[in-house]
Order: C-alpha cells, then structure tokens, then sequence
C-alpha cells in the first residue's frame, strides 16, 4: 500500500548511544515532516523538509539531525540520546495544505 | 504564536452523538483539519474543510466551522465502539506548518 514507512517500529537506547530513524514515503511528495508525541503534550514539530534539498527546524530541533537524502527518505539523527527524548516519534508527508498530511505509524523509542 | 485548544476528554454511550469540539487563534487558516489515530497508530486524516465553507458532512462525520468565533467542531453521529480513538484539530493556512491541538480522547460506553 502506498504511504509513509517508518523503520524501526521500537527501539531501546543507553543514555548516550546514537541512532538513525528511517522515514520514507511512495507518493511522490515534496513536504516531509518529524513529529515527537508526548502524553499531554500532543504532536511537537522536530524538523520538516518544505522540498528536496531544504530543511528547517520546528518548535523542538535541540539534541536532533535531519537529512533529507533524496524526494522519497528523510531520516532523524539523535547523535547522543537523553532519556528526555523517550517519546514516540512520527514522519509524516504532504503535497499541501489543501490534502493534510499523510502519517506513518511511528516509531516508540526508550532511552534508559 | 497560532494555537489550537481541544477539550482532553469525551466519554459518550454507545449509539449517541459525540461533538468534540476545538477553538483556534489564526485568522489566516485557510484549511482545517481533524484526524483521528487509535492505539498504536499514526494519525490518519479524516476529513478537512475550507475555511470559506460553514459545514462540511461525510457520511456519519459533520463538521461546523464558525470562522467569527474560531471554533471547529466534529460531530460523529451513531457512535461506535470502533469510534474509540484520539482525536486531533489542526488548522493550516497562516503559515506553511499546520498547528494541532493535543488531541481529545473519545470513550464509547456500552
């Protein structure tokens, strides 16, 4: 089915480690999209991708990298994992306002 | 900045009528947005309405809009079991990142 695909599914980090979230999508957008979930906090931008080539920073960039490798992947870096981003991260992609966006279904990170 | 306010929780008996509703301060949206995500799952769209209409209606879903006031409102008319989910407002428009609000829990209740 097309859509946004997101790998791992979970992950367990030590406080320290680094790691790379994959996000790829098959719709041929041009907007890409990372989100943390938090209970009571709702959806909080990390960092988005207007276009091939471009990123930009969202409400919460601190203690993240992005990189938006070509059209289809735009993957997340935490170069050195807090247990304050334990969180459920999600990717999401758009071709514009007027369609919304379109979700993956997500990443459960745990960094002990 | 934009913000969008919902209510965190809505507890409804099986078969009634749910009304979650949501305020927002942009008075530039020009889309507006719920989705809905069950447990363990993204966020799925369910439907958006222009920001020059006053209602929009999709089956069992109504969507009212009062652009004076900012205030979005989804009704799910005969609710189910199967309706049990977060459900997220979101407006887009006054800048290119859509706003969400935190997401209202609806319960259905035998």
């Amino acid at each position: 089915n097309a859509g946004v695909t997101q790998t791992p599914k979970f992950q367990v980090l030590k406080t320290g480690q680094s790691m790379t979230l994959q996000c790829a999508q098959d719709m041929n957008h041009n907007s890409m999209y990372w989100y943390r979930q938090d209970p009571g906090m709702g959806l909080r931008l990390i960092y988005y991708s207007a276009s091939e080539g471009t990123t930009d920073k969202g409400e919460v960039p601190n203690g993240y990298n992005v990189s938006r490798l070509n059209k289809r992947e735009f993957s997340l870096r935490l170069e050195s994992a807090a247990p304050s981003q334990t969180s459920v991260y999600f990717c999401a992609s758009s071709e514009g306002l007027r369609y919304g966006y379109t979700f993956g279904s997500g990443t459960r990170l745990t960094v002990v | 900045g934009e913000d969008v306010e919902q209510s965190l929780f809505l507890s409804v008996r099986e078969g009634d009528s749910s009304v979650i509703n949501c305020t927002y301060t942009d008075s530039s949206s020009t889309y507006l947005y719920w989705y809905k995500q069950e447990p363990g799952a993204g966020l799925q769209l369910l439907t958006y309405i222009f920001s020059n209409m006053d209602m929009k209606q999709d089956q069992r879903l109504t969507v009212l809009l009062n652009k004076k006031d900012k205030h979005l409102s989804l009704r799910i008319a005969d609710t189910q079991t199967g309706d049990s989910a977060i459900y997220f407002c979101a407006e887009g428009g006054g800048s290119y990142i859509p706003t969400f609000g935190r997401g209202t829990s609806l319960i259905v209740h035998p």
